[in-house]
């Protein structure tokens, strides 16, 4: 069964709307993370969270909010998208043991904002 | 700044051949370096990981390599297979804390039969 799970698979928005992106985790980890993905830079980090009712700010958080309401669910909002947020959204869940964090990814989000 | 550097990134090798990855950084408090497979439409999956405290970590065909002096690690995949095709970050993680937790930019491997 798919630890890490994401909703929806495939997104396509418009300019100005406000788009969720939902993410579920079965393997009961305090840390949860949002990337994003595009051609050329690899995975980046929007934000992350150790557990529930906590965000903390990625290297590119700009343009996102996060939301943590349980240790299951981790939400990766954008209030006014933007064209530049077209990628390939990726959650992860985290066994942080110690400093060695090992991160299990969801199968990713595409969205398209026209 | 890009904490990781990852290279080359894009490969193609024969079927049977070596594949050898390679990635540097900078930062003195990074131990813990894992590397990540990831096929076309999936999330990556941890691959092999290793502690500084470590030269070598094999698993199978997969063997990592860390050269602490140079702040350089590698991903040999010895007798590469079709199936090996996808792309592969390496990463590093401080050990002040899991927050400080960073990908390289990839690379894509093609193995041709």
């Amino acid at each position: 069964e798919a630890a890490v799970t994401q909703s929806p698979r495939n997104k396509v928005a418009v300019t100005g709307g406000k788009v969720t992106l939902s993410c579920n985790q079965t393997n009961n980890h305090n840390n949860m993370y949002w990337y994003r993905q595009d051609t050329g830079h690899g995975l980046r980090l929007i934000h992350y969270s150790y557990g529930a009712g906590s965000t903390e700010k990625g290297d590119i958080p700009d343009g996102y909010k996060a939301s943590r309401p349980s240790q299951e669910n981790f939400s990766l909002i954008l209030e006014l998208a933007t064209p530049s947020q077209t990628s390939v959204y990726f959650c992860a869940s985290g066994d942080a043991g110690g400093s060695q964090d090992t991160q299990y990814f969801g199968p990713g989000t595409r969205l398209l904002v026209l | 700044q890009q904490q990781v550097r990852q290279s080359p990134q894009s490969l193609t090798v024969w079927e049977g051949g070596t594949t050898v990855l390679t990635c540097s950084y900078e930062d003195s408090t990074f131990n813990y370096f894992p590397w990540y497979q990831q096929f076309p439409g999936e999330g990556p999956a941890l691959l092999i990981s290793i502690l500084s405290v470590s030269d070598k970590k094999e698993d199978g065909r997969f063997t990592t390599f860390f050269n602490k002096r140079e702040k350089k690690l590698s991903l040999h995949i010895i007798d590469s297979q079709p199936g090996d095709s996808a792309t592969y970050f390496c990463a590093a993680q401080s050990s002040t804390g899991y927050q400080n937790f960073y990908f390289g930019k990839g690379t894509s491997l093609t193995v041709i039969p």
